[in-house]
């Protein structure tokens, strides 16, 4: 099993620039999490997805930010316009309905802007 | 709002040593207790996980101790080992069937000194 997959590792960018974190769940998995880990606040849930659907977007900081998941294999994450408050590691995951709750996470993407 | 509080932030344990985290819980409506293992530039992996009608679970090293009244738990590391050096983040979750939502507690980074 690949696990879950995260594209970029790494990405530094400007601020004002716009920037998509991508994600593939585990296949068969039928819910999608993305979450933020700061040393501030620790690891923030942003949104979740269950069947591609978007759940709960309460933790999403604002307006900035934006999440899709058009099919059941594919993800990302958007922030527009980026600030250097957004630095931070992020973090998609994934879960199966059956398992209740055992949620297997990515290596992250790792983002600075500057 | 924190839900699940997490003590202490860092931890130092010589080799050989019992390493104890603690986590506290306000939401009586939990049901699932994981504790997850991150190691750096790594995403959290599950370590081991407890639901409230037993009181211990042990894998290993690794023990769990629940106490529902005191709305507490906690995570031992017998024989504590340098490779056991990581962050560890306790996690509470309602029924999946409400709402597929782990929230973290605020971690705990361990170092085993050899």
């Amino acid at each position: 099993d690949a696990g879950v997959i995260q594209s970029p590792r790494h990405e530094v960018t400007e601020m004002g620039q716009e920037v998509t974190l991508r994600c593939k769940p585990i296949s068969g998995h039928d819910y999608l999490f993305w979450y933020r880990q700061t040393m501030m606040r620790g690891l923030e849930l942003l949104i979740y997805f269950n069947n591609n659907v978007p759940i709960d977007d309460s933790g999403m900081p604002e307006d900035r930010f934006s999440a899709k998941m058009p099919n059941a294999s594919f993800s990302t994450l958007k922030i527009q316009p980026s600030e250097p408050r957004d630095s931070a590691v992020y973090f998609c995951a994934s879960s199966p309905q059956s398992t209740g709750n055992t949620i297997y996470f990515g290596e992250g993407s790792w983002l600075t802007v500057v | 709002q924190q839900q699940v509080k997490q003590s202490p932030q860092s931890l130092i344990v010589q080799k050989g040593g019992i390493s104890i985290i603690n986590c506290a819980y306000e939401n009586t409506a939990f049901d699932y207790f994981p504790w997850y293992q991150q190691f750096p530039g790594k995403g959290p992996a599950l370590l081991i996980a407890i639901r409230p009608d037993v009181s211990e679970k042990k894998e290993g090293r690794f023990t769990i101790s629940f106490n529902k009244s005191a709305k507490q738990f906690s995570l031992h590391i017998m024989d504590s080992q340098p490779g056991d050096s990581a962050t560890y983040f306790c996690a509470a979750s309602i029924p999946w069937n409400a709402g597929n939502m782990l929230t973290f507690g605020g971690g705990t980074r361990l170092m085993v000194k050899p």
